[in-house]
């Protein structure tokens, strides 16, 4: 079943401008990992943030962590047209014991040059 | 980073048969393999958990006698959809666990049935 939603479930916004796509998910989780997918394509990691983490860096990417609220956020700096994917977070939830993930609808971001 | 194989990238085949997908982690041992069902602008659905020399542990709501999974060592496992139909049309990902917080993703595989 899924756990994760996001928001929004589209996003287009024009090269340079910063995205921000949100997730929120229903119960305790280890981490929480946000991935890329082109369309028709597999899935590329982008970045995984513990429970005890609040906020995390990778390059222009940043991911916040709340786990009172139950969400999450990755946001894209300096966007640029290659950036145009969908996004999908997902969980390792608390107590799984062979780390499979549940994923989120997704945010399908399109970057416009 | 791991990379993680499947094969084949595409296969379309007639309503009755069966497809065969592998999936294999190319430079690590996966004793926890993972098999995904993503249908058209929707998000990845677990379908198994693949376990190196036992059974497969699967969600509810699949069928584990259509969708058998087999992990014969530690780099493949294969999911067979037997006797397709085409609402199983649909992209099958595979992922490999590395490590207890670590899993990569295979490219995919587009199933067709016709």
């Amino acid at each position: 079943s899924q756990q994760g939603e996001e928001d929004p479930q589209a996003l287009s916004i024009q090269e340079g401008e910063n995205a921000t796509m949100n997730c929120s998910y229903k119960t305790s989780i280890n981490n929480l990992q946000w991935y890329r997918q082109n369309s028709g394509r597999g899935l590329v990691h982008l970045i995984l943030i513990r429970s005890n983490e609040r906020e995390k860096h990778s390059g222009r990417l940043r991911v916040t962590l709340d786990t009172s609220k139950k969400s999450s956020s990755l946001l894209i700096t300096a966007s640029r047209a290659a950036d145009t994917a969908s996004y999908f977070c997902a969980t390792d939830t608390y107590g799984g014991s062979q780390g499979n993930l549940i994923f989120g609808k997704g945010t399908k971001l399109s970057v416009k040059p | 980073g791991a990379v993680v194989s499947q094969h084949p990238s595409r296969v379309i085949c007639k309503s009755g048969t069966s497809v065969k997908i592998e999936c294999r982690s190319l430079d690590f041992q996966a004793t926890t393999m993972f098999w995904y069902r993503q249908f058209p602008k929707q998000s990845l659905m677990l379908m198994a958990t693949s376990n190196e020399g036992s059974k497969a542990t699967y969600e509810q709501g699949v069928e584990k006698d259509k969708f058998l999974i087999n992990h014969a060592s530690l780099t493949l496992s294969t999911l067979t959809v037997t006797s397709a139909h085409p609402e199983d049309s649909s992209f099958y990902i595979c992922s490999a666990r590395e490590t207890v917080s670590k899993q990569y993703f295979g490219p995919g595989t587009r199933l067709t049935v016709t």
